[in-house]
Order: C-alpha cells, then sequence, then structure tokens
C-alpha cells in the first residue's frame, strides 16, 4: 500500500517569510513522490518531483522539497512567499515497484500568503 | 497546443440520469486518469486506463463506467446520477513507460445531482 499524509489543513506565512508545507509518505518499495499546485476553480499543476538522486529538488516558481529517507518526509519549501503563492497543495506519492502508474494524494494544504 | 480538455466544464442533472464527461488530450499520452475531488478527501482514483482499450478500477470505480476507443479521448460515464457524486472531476494524462513520470491534469469539471 502506498500513502502520503498531509497533516496541516492551513498553513498561513507572511509574504516575504520562508514557507514550508508538510508532507510524510508510507510505500512499501522506492517512492516515488510529487507536488502539485491548485489555484481557485483550476487543476492541478505539477511543481516537482523526486525520483532518485539529490534530496533536494528544485521545481517551479522557486519551490523545492527536500526527501528525507529517515523521517520518510517530503517537505515543500520557498525561502521567501508571495501572496500569488496562496493557493492548494497536494503532496502525492507513486510505488516505484507497482506496475500501477496512479498517484495517491494527500487530503491537500491550503496556503495563505498574508501581505 | 490545447494539451488536456475537458468538458463540459459545468453540468447540473438530475439524480438517476445518465451524464456523460468528456477528456481529450493531444499528447498522446498513453496513460490516462480519472479522479474526483471532494473536500476532506483530496483526489481519488477512480478508473485509469494504460492505452486504448485497456482500463482498470481505481479506489472508488462503483456507479462509474469509462471507456477508451482512441488514445486521445477518455470519457466518464455516470450511468444512473446519485447525489453523492456530486463532485469535481479531474482528468489526467502521463506519459508511458516511466513510473516516475508526472501527471497533468485538465481544468475539471464541477457536476452536481440534485
Amino acid at each position: 500500500a502506498q500513502s502520503v499524509a498531509q497533516p496541516e489543513d492551513q498553513v498561513n506565512v507572511a509574504e516575504g517569510n520562508p514557507l514550508t508545507v508538510k508532507c510524510t509518505y508510507s510505500v512499501s518499495g522506492n517512492p516515488y513522490l510529487f507536488w502539485y499546485v491548485q489555484y481557485p476553480n483550476r487543476g492541478l499543476q505539477f511543481l516537482l518531483k523526486y525520483i532518485t538522486g539529490d534530496n533536494l529538488v528544485k521545481g517551479s516558481y522557486g519551490f523545492e522539497a527536500e526527501f528525507n529517507k529517515s523521517q520518510t518526509s517530503f517537505h515543500l519549501k520557498k525561502p521567501s512567499a508571495l501572496v500569488s503563492d496562496s493557493a492548494l497543495y497536494f503532496c502525492a506519492v507513486r510505488d516505484g515497484t507497482n506496475s500501477g502508474y496512479a498517484l495517491n494524494f494527500g487530503k491537500g494544504t491550503s496556503l495563505l500568503v498574508t501581505p | 497546443d490545447a494539451g488536456i480538455t475537458q468538458s463540459p466544464r459545468y453540468k447540473i442533472t438530475e439524480t438517476g440520469r445518465q451524464v456523460t464527461l468528456m477528456c481529450h488530450q493531444t499528447w498522446s499520452h498513453s496513460y490516462m486518469f480519472w479522479y474526483r475531488q471532494d473536500l476532506g478527501h483530496g483526489l481519488r482514483l477512480i478508473y485509469y486506463s494504460a492505452a486504448a482499450d485497456i482500463t482498470d478500477k481505481g479506489e472508488v470505480p462503483d456507479g462509474y463506467v469509462v471507456s477508451r476507443s482512441k488514445t486521445e479521448n477518455f470519457p466518464l460515464t455516470l450511468e444512473s446520477a446519485t447525489r453523492s457524486q456530486t463532485s469535481v472531476y479531474f482528468c489526467a494524462s502521463s506519459a508511458p513507460g516511466l513510473a516516475g513520470a508526472e501527471q497533468y491534469f485538465g481544468p475539471g469539471t464541477r457536476l452536481t445531482v440534485t
């Protein structure tokens, strides 16, 4: 079985401050981990992914994520938040040793960046 | 380059009616997926397809039917709509052969069953 957990329903950050959106995963094999962002009334947009290699992954719009195998985490980070970063963020996982290609999504974290 | 499109974007229907949601992608991706998004549940997989004429159930398939006669189209049919199927439905696609490939999502269809 594969799953991810996003422990925070909402994260509030002031503009210019660093932000972190948390995600922990559970897979039986090697994890393929993804972050997506959803703006209101829009579909999900891919931000970044971890497959293998460097534990720090850089993605779109200045976001990055750190893979931590010992803590089974894949937290999304950004050094300086923008008001326009306010959106719904989803972490997702695929078990790399399974034959299926579907993603298992977390329940989402709403990020609010205030001016 | 349209990418992945869904139609209609909004639909209101009555309980018991049949409804078909359309999904079309222009990338020739082998894999296509249908998810539903509900508050508190995130996205849940309904059905997916590995190629034309190959489909399989996801986490919540009951009450839904899919077909895939052409690579680019993946319609989702609610045979007899129920209020519990009120949701936002997303179609997605991904490139073949790579378990690490990301999925690309359509804009969604907001379905209300009255």
